[in-house]
């Protein structure tokens, strides 16, 4: 079973610049969750995707936007870069249950640590 | 809304000593309660659950009871061990999936 992989790690970007972050699924989940975890502090829920299409979103500005693709991978992307950008970016992927409810992201990736300068 | 409450840390014990870290929330509806776990470099663990009032999740000796009268999951460990060094997080699941965590509570434990 393949866990969730996010790509790059690290990266270093300058204010104002525009980013993309990457993530696989795991096997078998249709559903992708985005996090931002600023230093010290606990994730905070930025959307999800569910069959290529925004299904939800936290308390983001529209220049964080993202896509799903129909291998159920997904991107981060993140226009007119901010210092408080700087966090690391966690994706998390789940599956929708028999009854249609959405189960809980279970397992995440371990993240791209942006730093923007 | 809906929000999570942890314990400040850090907290630091000797190996072999009983953990508590204190957890709360604030939410509508029966939400699922969770503790994920964070080691250095990495990205979250699940490393218990429960679903439903009175249930209690388990885990590599790490256990939680979802107390509804209290609305608390406090998380306890019998006997700590150095490889238990980490962040813990608190976090509940309302509706759709989406997790709301709580602060995180970093644990240091000394041999």
């Amino acid at each position: 079973e393949t866990g969730v992989t996010q790509s790059p790690t690290h990266l270093i970007k300058t204010r104002g610049q525009q980013v993309t972050l990457r993530c696989s699924s795991q096997s078998g989940h249709n559903t992708v969750s985005w996090y931002q975890q600023a230093l010290g502090q606990g994730p905070q829920f930025i959307f999800q995707y569910y069959r290529e299409e925004e299904n939800g979103r936290g308390n983001f500005p529209p220049r964080f936007s993202g896509l799903q693709f129909p291998n159920y991978s997904s991107e981060l992307n993140v226009n007119a870069l901010e210092l408080d950008d700087s966090a690391l970016y966690l994706c998390a992927s789940s599956s929708v249950l028999v009854d249609g409810t959405f189960n809980s992201p279970l397992h995440f990736g371990n993240g791209t640590r942006l730093t923007v300068t | 809304g809906n929000s999570v409450t942890q314990m400040e840390g850090p907290v630091t014990l000797s190996e072999e000593a009983f953990l508590t870290i204190n957890c709360t929330y604030t939410a509508t509806g029966y939400p699922s309660l969770f503790w994920y776990v964070q080691y250095p470099g990495e990205g979250l663990q699940l490393l218990l659950k429960a679903t439903k009032a009175d249930d209690k999740g388990s885990n590599k000796g790490f256990e939680a009871t979802y107390r509804k009268e209290t609305t608390s999951f406090h998380l306890e460990k019998g006997s700590v061990q150095v490889s238990d060094s980490a962040v813990y997080f608190c976090a509940l699941n309302n509706q759709g999936g989406k997790l709301i965590f709580g602060q995180g509570t970093e644990l240091s434990v000394k041999p």
